[in-house]
């Protein structure tokens, strides 16, 4: 049981490169998010899809989109990266509201 | 927006020593959850708390949500070095929203 996979772990692109994280899950969660996380500003909101076939920004969705492609996948796209964009992304699923999360193991981008 | 401030923000100490980190808020929460994330991985669910003045044991850490349910503590007994990592919490308001908010976690080193 894989629970939630993001792929790839790791990537480097260059300012201005285009790149698509993955996530992909299988316990039939409902809601699906990204988030990303850097050092002293703690998890911030860019995405989420309360369930297939929908999408909401979140706190920081500039220079983001999504798309919730079916039940198990969520993917983000970064069309034009920015270093501003360096961080470690990560997608995390809920089965209902206020339910505890269940994160991925996380991407690690870094834009130069 | 609601806040949660944890503190402190970073604690290293030996191997078998006590500790309480601290999540606090102005608001009240509906629950309230605490998250352990190991190096390298996404944080991992270790519980959630509903009731003011709720108490929750889980092995050698023991969670306590506030009598007014706008802040929380983890303390942990002997800690190891496995208790290493980030410690999150998070806050789901009173309203509907199903998004919690994040604090921006607690940094614990347990030296052998």
């Amino acid at each position: 049981n894989a629970g939630v996979t993001q792929t790839p772990k790791f990537q480097v692109l260059k300012t201005g490169q285009s790149m698509t994280l993955q996530c992909a899950q299988d316990m039939n969660h409902n809601s699906m998010y990204w988030y990303r996380q850097d050092p002293g500003m703690g998890l911030r909101l860019i995405y989420y899809s309360a369930s297939e076939g929908t999408t909401d920004k979140g706190e920081v969705p500039n220079g983001y989109n999504v798309s919730r492609l079916n039940k198990r996948e969520f993917s983000l796209r970064l069309e034009s990266a920015a270093p501003s964009q360096t961080s470690v992304y990560f997608c995390a699923t809920q089965e209902r509201g206020k339910e505890g999360y269940t994160f991925g193991s996380g991407t690690r981008l870094t834009v130069v | 927006t609601q806040l949660l401030e944890q503190s402190p923000q970073f604690l290293s100490i030996q191997e078998g020593e006590n500790l309480t980190v601290y999540c606090n808020s102005s608001s009240v929460f509906s629950s309230l959850q605490w998250y352990r994330q190991e190096p390298g991985e996404g944080p991992v669910l270790l519980v959630t708390v509903v009731t003011g003045g709720e108490v929750k044991k889980l092995k050698r850490l023991t969670f306590q949500f506030g009598d007014a349910r706008k802040d929380s503590s983890l303390h942990i007994t002997a800690a190891q070095p496995g208790d290493t990592g980030l410690y999150l919490c998070a806050g789901f308001s009173s309203g509907g929203s199903y998004i919690p908010t994040f604090g921006r976690g607690t940094s614990l080193i347990v030296h052998p």
